[in-house]
């Protein structure tokens, strides 16, 4: 089956520095989305972006489907940035598979 | 536009015994799929419906099961718990495939 790789697995910033946060994936996907969980367990989608770039504020994500990655920015980090980053793909139907997830801390 | 609900939100069982976990789709939504979060698996897809068929299926043993309604609400069943079930249960709608995918708050089960 496809596999999802992320990185790094942490990532620990001081407020205001800036991210990348890389997703590579090993075949071709329908969907690509990315979500930032919150520590009461909820997934808060962040983009569906399963080829080009969107941004929403201080964040940002590029996928090069040809080249089977996507990278989400974060730019002014803020302590409420704080939590786990997954990556997700759908190689058919609604069956997406999961990154391991980027636990990234922000501190003040 | 009120969100994917899920109940309950918490629970605990008894190795043994059977939960049934609920969800409620996005209104207009007709797909919902049900995840697994566990610290050692992490996110695993159990299974999806649309139309109240199941139309994907994960790798999990046939104690895992699930169904929709005419309405598109969802339940999934797990019986003869084990302690390895205890885990985050997310169920997540959406309008149909390739499209993006919304998650509720999550059921949190407890197996003692």
């Amino acid at each position: 089956g496809i596999q999802v790789e992320q990185s790094p697995p942490d990532l620990i910033l001081q407020e205001g520095a800036n991210s990348t946060l890389r997703c590579n994936f090993s075949d071709s996907v329908n969907n690509l989305q990315w979500f930032h969980q919150n520590p009461w367990g909820q997934l808060i989608n962040l983009f569906y972006i399963p080829s080009g770039t969107k941004q929403n504020g201080r964040l940002s994500a590029t996928t090069v489907a040809t080249e089977r990655y996507s990278l989400l920015y974060i730019s002014s980090s803020q302590t409420t940035d704080s939590g786990v980053y997954f990556c997700a793909v759908e190689p058919n139907g609604n069956d997406m598979r999961f990154g391991a997830g980027t636990r990234l801390t922000v501190k003040p | 536009k009120a969100g994917v609900t899920q109940t309950p939100r918490y629970l605990i069982k008894t190795r043994g015994q059977q939960v049934t976990l609920s969800c409620s789709p996005i209104s207009g939504h007709r797909s919902v799929s049900w995840y697994q979060q566990t610290p050692g698996q992490g996110l695993q897809f159990l299974f999806e419906y649309f139309s109240e068929t199941q139309r994907n299926k994960g790798n999990f043993p046939g104690r895992f099961s699930g169904r929709q309604f005419s309405n598109s609400r969802s339940e999934m069943n797990v019986s003869t718990l084990e302690l390895g079930d205890s885990a985050l249960y997310l169920c997540a709608s959406s309008s149909g495939t390739a499209n993006t995918i919304y998650f509720g708050e999550g059921s949190w089960l407890t197996v003692v």
